[in-house]
């Protein structure tokens, strides 16, 4: 089935620095979403991407959707502490079909 | 601006006994989907739903049925629960835009434990 691999799993940086992640796929997805998630809560949406070479920003967020469909990196700049969580990357093919999430990366920020 | 509203928050049953998760998905959004999420995993699809009719299956048991009903909210049942089934879960909804899926978004969730 459909695998993304997420990176890195963790991450423990100080505050104020840059922050990347990235996802890869063994097949395309034509919808690139990425999530936070805190603890017993539900994924809030950061950023959708819907076409290949897509660079989107949300505020100190920027993405990218992979030119080839099978991947897509998630950039944090100036990281401040209400950051921490754990983020998922997600993909989906179709309308309708399953999204299909990374294993997330948990990130931690020392003050 | 309203959200995907789940209940229960919060359900703790017996061995063998069933449940049922309900999911109200963002006005006008006609697709529904169903997710578990165990301890420190990432989220796993269960079922999807668009315009009422079944759209996509992952790995839901089939002791677990799901429908989306003519108002597109929807209702997760599950019978004869086992402590497995222990779990966070989610309901997400989106609106269909051709052939994308637009932004999908997830409600809180409902916190299953069974005993």
């Amino acid at each position: 089935g459909q695998q993304l691999n997420q990176s890195p799993q963790s991450m423990f940086i100080q505050e104020g620095e840059d922050v990347s992640m990235n996802c890869t796929s063994s097949s395309i997805f034509n919808t690139w979403l990425w999530y936070k998630q805190d603890p017993g809560e539900g994924p809030v949406l950061l950023i959708a991407l819907y076409k290949a070479g897509e660079l989107t920003s949300n505020g100190r967020l920027t993405a990218q959707f992979g030119i080839t469909r099978k991947d897509s990196f998630l950039n944090i700049s100036a990281s401040i502490p209400s950051d921490v969580g754990i983020y998922f990357c997600a993909g989906q093919l179709t309308r309708a079909q399953k999204l299909v999430f990374g294993q997330g990366t948990r990130l931690t920020i020392n003050p | 601006a309203a959200g995907v509203i789940q209940s229960p928050r919060h359900l703790i049953k017996e061995k063998r006994e069933t449940a049922t998760l309900k999911c109200y998905p963002i006005p006008r959004h006609d697709t529904v989907y169903w997710y578990q999420q165990g301890p420190g995993q990432d989220p796993q699809f269960l079922i999807s739903f668009y315009e009422k009719m079944q759209s996509d299956k992952g790995s839901i048991p089939d002791r677990f049925s799901a429908q989306q009903f003519s108002d597109y909210h929807s209702e997760l049942n599950m019978s004869s629960l086992e402590l497995g089934d222990s779990a966070l879960y989610f309901c997400a909804s989106s609106l269909a835009q051709g052939t994308y899926t637009g932004e999908l978004f997830f409600g809180e969730g409902s916190r299953l434990t069974v005993l």
